[in-house]
Parts: structure tokens; sequence; C-alpha cells
């Protein structure tokens, strides 16, 4: 079945530690998503990619980075810059082909503070 | 800033009952709107993809409508089961970007 994975499915991080969460998926989708959401409010764009090794700033990419460096992978790190990475994290991913194609989804990752 | 706004926040339906969700969004440099499904412990999932002025799309109970020239889009349900009980979420792109912005959502629960 082709699917977007996303692991672990609870995170917890100690403060100053950086954090990755993983985000894989086998759809041969060419752009993929990070999103972030916090109770009572939209999804919010951390991270996208459109093509291997090419990736750009969403809304809210202070304190997270990322990588694409396989098509099918795009994982995020929570740096220790993230003053308030408490939140729930979502990966999508879409076909190539701009932004009237729907988005897949992973099941999220919920990452809480220690 | 763009903004998209959804309407009702949550709503509670009696099962068999008809309901329907606004979706707002700027009505300038419009691509698509998208509507999405989100049940409790699982992923969101895509229900319709609009890009015309007009556009009306159905999937079983569930159809949605487009206005583009006035910036909304509707959801509705027809004869509401307890299966329907979800957040639906909507999407606005706008041309030349491959950003989707989304809205915080509607919370339906349909009692049994």
């Amino acid at each position: 079945d082709g699917g977007i994975t996303q692991s672990p499915k609870y995170l917890f991080r100690k403060e100053g530690q950086n954090v990755t969460l993983s985000c894989e998926q086998n759809l041969n989708h060419d752009a993929m998503y990070w999103y972030r959401q916090d109770p009572g409010q939209g999804l919010r764009l951390i991270y996208y990619s459109q093509i291997v090794n090419d990736f750009q700033k969403g809304d809210i990419a202070e304190g997270y980075s990322v990588s694409r460096e396989k098509k099918e992978s795009f994982p995020l790190t929570v740096t220790s810059a993230q003053k308030n990475p408490t939140a729930f994290y979502l990966c999508a991913s879409s076909m190539m082909g701009g932004s009237n194609q729907p988005q897949h989804f992973g099941d999220g990752t919920r990452l809480s503070i220690l | 800033i763009l903004n998209v706004e959804q309407s009702p926040q949550s709503l509670h339906v009696q099962e068999g009952d008809s309901t329907n969700f606004t979706c707002s969004f700027p009505s300038s440099n419009f691509y698509a709107l998208h509507w999405y499904r989100w049940e409790t412990a699982k992923s969101p999932e895509a229900l319709f993809v609009m890009t015309l002025n007009g556009d009306e799309k159905k999937k079983g109970r569930i159809s949605a409508t487009l206005n583009t020239k006035e910036g909304y889009s509707y959801l509705y349900i027809k004869g509401s089961q307890p299966e329907d009980s979800a957040t639906y979420l909507c999407a606005f792109t706008t041309s030349g970007t491959y950003k989707y912005i989304f809205g915080t959502g509607t919370r339906l629960k349909v009692l049994a």
C-alpha cells in the first residue's frame, strides 16, 4: 500500500536538545511538506520541498531545519532554537504539478518537552 | 497575510440531519480550493479539489460548491451518519506558489 509514514508517533525532547522527526513516502511524489498544529489553530507550514536537494521556508521555519537528499524522505529537525516546540507535526506529500493536487498526509508526530 | 476562515468552529447534529459548513478565502490570485476530512487518530484525507468558479463536486452524501468571485466554498453533508464525525478542513492555494493555506477546521459530531 502506498502512503506516508511518520515516526515516531510520540517524541519527548529535553531542554537544549535537537530532535529529528522522520517522514517517508512511497507514493513517488515530488513535493513534500511539514506542518505544525497547535490547539485552536490551522495547520501552519514549516518547510516544503518540490524536488530533491531543494526546499523552501514556510511561514514558521525559525528553529527548524530539513533535508531532502532522497525523493522519498523529508526529515524535520526541531532544534534547541525552537523555544516552543510542543505541538503536533504532520508531514504531507503531493504530486508535482502545482497546488491543485491533493495532499496526502502521514499520521503525525506529537512532540512534548520534558 | 492570506487567511482562510471556516465556520462554524464546531457543531453537533442528529443522525439523519443535513448540514453545511463554510470556507472563506481571499478571492484574488485564486488557484484551487481543497477540502479534507480528518477523523480522530487518523490522517487527513482529501475529499475535493476545486479550481473553477461554479464548480460542484460530489462524493456519496458529501458535496461541495465553489464561488471564487466572492471567495467562499460550502461543504454539504446530506443525511449525516455517526461515521461522518470528523474535522473538515479547507485549504486555499494561490497561483504561482506551492503553498497550501489551511483554515482551522469545522469539527462535526453526529449523534446517533
